[in-house]
């Protein structure tokens, strides 16, 4: 079974501050996926990474996908009370049968930034 | 355009009772995913559907969850004799097609609790 785990799950931190969130798993994936997701809302889609060692650049977020495709990782610097929300990270599994993709979370990371 | 809409975005049933909960997904989007979200956790896959059919019902909990898209359209999911523990989020997402990496447009999500 693909488990994807994310550390820290609660993060609090000064705005201005910078941080590393992390998305570990033990198997491959082709891809990964960030999303945001904010109180009473679904989940926003940030980046998908792709290739192994490939980094992303959105803003002020910045996303690595390991070289062994099994880990990614979410830098943000000088946040923002705006970047407060949960951090998810998703990966893609293949079901042979069908040739079809089902994609599995992350346990999120809960972040607030303090004004 | 539209985006995903769920439909009612709260419920409250009582502990064996029967609860629809519908999906519209964004139109053209044949992919349709269903997953269930419990507080402070990622979401959990339930089932996914290319058009009409359902491609991978594994994450069905039991045989009290079913889920139909009969034009492959709008998506209902039907929870039987419901239980307490099936209280939680339960989130809708449309994709435009089945990759391993394409990006899933949420819907707010119903919350359901099960008194």
């Amino acid at each position: 079974t693909q488990l994807l785990e994310q550390s820290p799950q609660f993060l609090s931190i000064q705005e201005g501050e910078n941080l590393t969130v992390y998305c570990n798993s033990s198997s491959v994936f082709s891809s990964l996926q960030w999303y945001r997701q904010e109180p009473g809302e679904g989940p926003v889609l940030l980046v998908t990474v792709v290739t192994g060692g490939e980094v992303k650049k959105l803003k002020r977020l910045t996303f690595q996908f390991g070289d062994a495709r099994k880990d990614s990782s979410l830098h943000i610097t000088a946040a923002q009370p705006g970047d407060t929300g949960l951090y998810l990270c998703a990966g893609p599994v293949l079901k042979p049968a069908s040739g079809t993709y089902k994609y599995i979370f992350g346990t999120g990371t809960r972040l607030k930034v303090l004004a | 355009g539209a985006g995903v809409s769920q439909t009612p975005s709260n419920k409250v049933t009582e502990k064996g009772k029967y609860v629809e909960l519908r999906c519209d997904p964004i139109s053209g989007h044949t992919a349709l995913y269903w997953y269930r979200q419990s507080l402070g956790q990622g979401p959990e896959f339930l089932i996914y559907f290319q058009g009409t059919g359902a491609a991978d019902d594994s994450g069905l909990p039991n045989d009290r969850f079913f889920a139909v898209r009969p034009e492959g359209s709008v998506s209902t999911l039907k929870i039987q004799r419901t239980e307490r523990g099936d209280s939680a989020v339960y989130l809708c997402a449309s994709s435009l097609r089945d990759r391993d990496y394409n990006e899933q447009f949420f819907g707010p999500g119903t919350r359901l609790t099960v008194l």
